[in-house]
Order: C-alpha cells, then sequence, then structure tokens
C-alpha cells in the first residue's frame, strides 16, 4: 500500500501571499489530519478531515483552512503569511473509525515565509 | 497549556544500553497514548501504541510502560543502535475528539557506538 502522499515538499513564500499545500492518505483511509511542527511549539494540531467535513479544529487563526475532496485527498490553505507560518506542514492519514487510532504521517511539506 | 510533558529533551547512550523516554499527562480522558520516531527530513513514524487498561506493550525492542494512577507512560528501547538515533514523541488523544493527537515536545536520542 502506497503511503501518504504531500506536494509539494518544499515552498519558499514571501509576507502576504497565500499557499496551499495537498495531502493524499492512504487508500481506504477516509481521515486526514493536519499539523504545523516548528522547532519552538512542537507538533500543533490544525484540522482533522473526514467524509469532507470538517470534525475537529484546534487553536490556529482563521488565515489556515482546509478542505476534503470526494477521494479524501485534502487541501490545507493559508492565507496572508507571516513569518511565523514558516514550518513543517504534516498530514496524517487514517481510517478514521471509532476505535481505529492510528495515525500515520506523510513527509511533510516544509513552508519557508521570507 | 502542555497536554503532554516529555522528558528529557535529549538523551546520549551507548550502542547496546537501555533508552528510557517518560512522558506524563494531566487530562484522565485521554484514552491513547503513541509512540512516534522521527528521522530529519521525514514525517513522524507511528512505532508502538498503548491503551490504558494494559500496563505494558512490547514489540520488539520497544517497550511501553503505562502507569494509569501517576498518569505517565514510558518508552523503554532495549539494546539501542546508531539506526534508533533520532527524534520520539509521545502523544496522546480521546477517542470521540477524533484524531486530535496532543504531542510531547520530543526526545532527542543519540546512541553511539
Amino acid at each position: 500500500k502506497a503511503g501518504v502522499t504531500q506536494t509539494p515538499r518544499y515552498l519558499i513564500k514571501t509576507r502576504g501571499q497565500q499557499v496551499t499545500l495537498s495531502c493524499s492518505p492512504i487508500s481506504g483511509h477516509r481521515s486526514v489530519s493536519w499539523y504545523q511542527q516548528t522547532p519552538g511549539q512542537g507538533l500543533q494540531f490544525l484540522f482533522e478531515y473526514f467524509s469532507e467535513t470538517q470534525r475537529n479544529k484546534g487553536n490556529f487563526p482563521g488565515r489556515f483552512s482546509g478542505r476534503q475532496f470526494s477521494n479524501s485527498r485534502s487541501e490545507m490553505n493559508v492565507s496572508t503569511l507571516e513569518l511565523g507560518d514558516s514550518a513543517l506542514y504534516l498530514c496524517a492519514s487514517s481510517t478514521g473509525q471509532a476505535n481505529s487510532y492510528e495515525q500515520y504521517f506523510g513527509p511533510g511539506t516544509r513552508l519557508t515565509v521570507t | 497549556q502542555q497536554q503532554v510533558k516529555q522528558s528529557p529533551q535529549s538523551l546520549i547512550v551507548q550502542k547496546g544500553g537501555i533508552s528510557i523516554i517518560n512522558c506524563a499527562y494531566e487530562n484522565t480522558a485521554f484514552d491513547y497514548f503513541p509512540w512516534y520516531q522521527q528521522f530529519p527530513g521525514k514525517g513522524p513514524a507511528l512505532l508502538i501504541a498503548i491503551r490504558p487498561d494494559v500496563s505494558e506493550k512490547k514489540e520488539g525492542r520497544f517497550t511501553i510502560s503505562f502507569n494509569k494512577s501517576a498518569k505517565q507512560f514510558s518508552l523503554h528501547i532495549m539494546d539501542s543502535q546508531p539506526g534508533d538515533s533520532a527524534t520520539y514523541f509521545c502523544a496522546a488523544s480521546i477517542r470521540y475528539n477524533f484524531n486530535k493527537f496532543y504531542f510531547g515536545s520530543g526526545t532527542k536520542l543519540n546512541v553511539k557506538p
């Protein structure tokens, strides 16, 4: 089975721009979660999508948004980029079913905001 | 407020030794506790996980010990190898919170040959 794929792997953007990141989950998985990883704050939960619906969200400003498509692929968008948004953005895939807890992470997208 | 506290921040162990990483939590509603291993440039990889109804789980050289009353859990890596050098994260989640994982701050393990 193919793992979680994320594109692009690296991005350089300028302050004020917006960016869209993509995640394709493991085949058969219907849940996609997004995390931000920085040296200072560690791994922080952004939001989770299941069957095209946001089921859970973390404490990030509204500039961070996401969506999920009918094939379970997910995109994350960050508008009006700030220097502090520079981070590794990880998506994690799971079945999303009750009593199925395992999450599998992709390699991440390294975003640099200048 | 950090939901899961992890220590130590870094750890140096000789090859063949035992690596021990500890985590503590406050929220008694947590019911799933995984450990992840992350190599530079890679995403975290699920290593081993435990539910609070058992006190220990072993998979190969990796063991989770869980102390429900103390709200602590730890990862033990037996016979540590240089290839185990990575950053390790503990995490916790609540079943009805749908995949919202709270991660520890990470432990950078260096296993010296």
